[in-house]
């Protein structure tokens, strides 16, 4: 099995631009789909982004999904932030018959 | 509206056994793959374990060593999480999610979780 590996936490201000990255551990990460869930307090996950950098209907086009083959890595962009986008994110992929998260990223907007 | 429900959370003892529910409803339940997520307090989400639309293909995590059992009764709408030997660190939100398939790989509809807390 592999891990995926976030940073713990992120902040910018409002208005700004930040990417969170999600690197796994072994195999391509082009290897299996990567999906990202965003997770506001006291609420259950939500996708912000699936097959690595496609839009849920209604989730808003600031927010945008990567992949990195060279460092392994996904990334999470999210444009023109907002108090909303305050939430803990989850990257998710696959390997055969094992599913695993990343161990999410805090997102502060202040 | 599509909602999954989740139930049978609880407070209990270490070694203990559990089975959870997840009844869903608004969609055609037979038609889905499921899964079981859990989250510990303050801490992320842990994929638990898998199964196919008809039942006939399961997936766990690793961790989980062979103490819990997925199962799903179609007709009845329910997904199952059967646990044993409960340890003080399963304690979490357990929640069922709806996947996705077909080339969309994703969960799209997750229930609002049942705690369990297992404590000496």
């Amino acid at each position: 099995n592999f891990v995926l590996t976030q940073p713990h936490s992120v902040s910018e201000p409002p208005g700004k631009t930040v990417t969170i990255s999600c690197t796994r551990s072994s195999g391509s990460i082009a290897s299996n789909y990567v999906q990202w869930y965003q997770q506001r307090p006291g609420t259950s996950p939500t996708t912000v982004i699936y097959v690595d950098d496609l839009r849920p209907s209604g989730v808003p086009d600031r927010f945008s999904g990567s992949i990195d083959y060279s460092s392994k890595s996904a990334s999470l962009t999210i444009s023109g932030l907002t108090t909303e986008d305050e939430a803990d994110y989850y990257c998710q992929s696959y390997d055969g018959t094992s599913w695993v998260f990343g161990g999410g990223t805090k997102l502060t907007v202040l | 509206e599509v909602q999954l429900v989740e139930s049978g959370g609880g407070l209990l003892q270490p070694g203990g056994s559990l089975r959870l529910s997840c009844e869903a409803s608004g969609f055609s339940f037979r038609n889905y793959e499921m899964h079981w997520i859990r989250q510990a307090p303050g801490k992320g989400l842990e994929w638990l374990s898998y199964i196919s639309g008809g039942g006939d293909t399961i997936y766990y995590a690793d961790s989980l060593q062979g103490r819990f059992t997925i199962s799903r009764d179609n007709a009845k709408k329910s997904l199952y999480l059967q646990m044993n030997r409960l340890r003080v660190e399963d304690t979490a939100l357990y929640y069922c999610a709806r996947f996705l398939g077909a080339g969309l790989h994703y969960l799209d509809v997750w229930g609002r979780g049942t705690t369990v807390i297992v404590s000496s």
